[in-house]
């Protein structure tokens, strides 16, 4: 089975902190991607990579930035975060080609910011 | 551009009735379109998946959906509900060939005795 960790299922930070959330899958898929999720909003793509070192923004980009070193890893780092960034965040990943887009969700990190 | 519209914000059914969850969406290409299921404080987990094979897709926990796309819907259903189905339902779709995934905002099914 795919699994897809994350290093932390709550988080408390404050204002202007910066803030780092990791996500490692053990099965080898190139793609990896970052969502937050809100009540009544569904899932927003905030980052998402198809390889390493390379990345691409998504719908919701801006306040964040991630880092793709390591096939298996992939990090969400919140430069200066903001109280409007307290939400679940959600990792991802999926295989390019076989599986038609099918993504293996982690458990989600809780971030509230103070 | 895609998008997905779920019609309803929350569904409340009885238990052994059947589940209706509504689903439009609107893509530029012939789409992939899932549907995702998340029990509460827990991940996201795939119920079911369209790729452009048969219409009628079979998941998992006896779920089920049609893919019309005169009527550009992927509604899913269950004959008859069980309390652990109660959980939020996220309605996904993906353009052919690319990774992305454009969620809908999720529709809540309650269960009730």
């Amino acid at each position: 089975d795919v699994k897809v960790t994350q290093s932390s299922r709550y988080l408390v930070k404050r204002t202007g902190e910066k803030v780092f959330l990791e996500c490692v899958q053990d099965m080898d898929h190139e793609n990896m991607f970052w969502y937050r999720q809100d009540p009544g909003l569904g899932l927003r793509l905030i980052y998402f990579s198809y390889d390493v070192k390379m990345k691409e923004k998504g719908d919701i980009p801006e306040g964040y930035s991630v880092s793709r070193e390591k096939k298996e890893r992939f990090s969400l780092i919140l430069e200066s975060a903001s109280t409007n960034q307290t939400s679940m965040y959600l990792c991802a990943s999926s295989r390019t080609s076989g599986s038609l887009g099918t993504q293996y969700f982690g458990p989600g990190t809780r971030l509230l910011v103070l | 551009a895609q998008s997905v519209t779920q019609l309803d914000s929350h569904v409340s059914v009885s238990e052994g009735t059947p589940v209706l969850l509504r689903c439009n969406y609107s893509s530029s290409y012939s789409p992939s379109l899932f549907w995702y299921v998340q029990h509460p404080n827990k991940g996201l987990q795939l119920l079911l998946k369209y790729t452009s094979a048969a219409t009628l897709v079979k998941g998992i926990n006896g779920f089920e959906a049609e893919f019309k796309k005169s009527e550009t819907s992927f509604h899913l259903t269950k004959p008859s509900a069980h309390m652990s189905d109660a959980a939020e339902y996220f309605c996904v779709v993906s353009p052919s060939g690319y990774s992305t995934l454009t969620f809908g905002k999720g529709t809540m099914l309650l269960v009730s005795p």
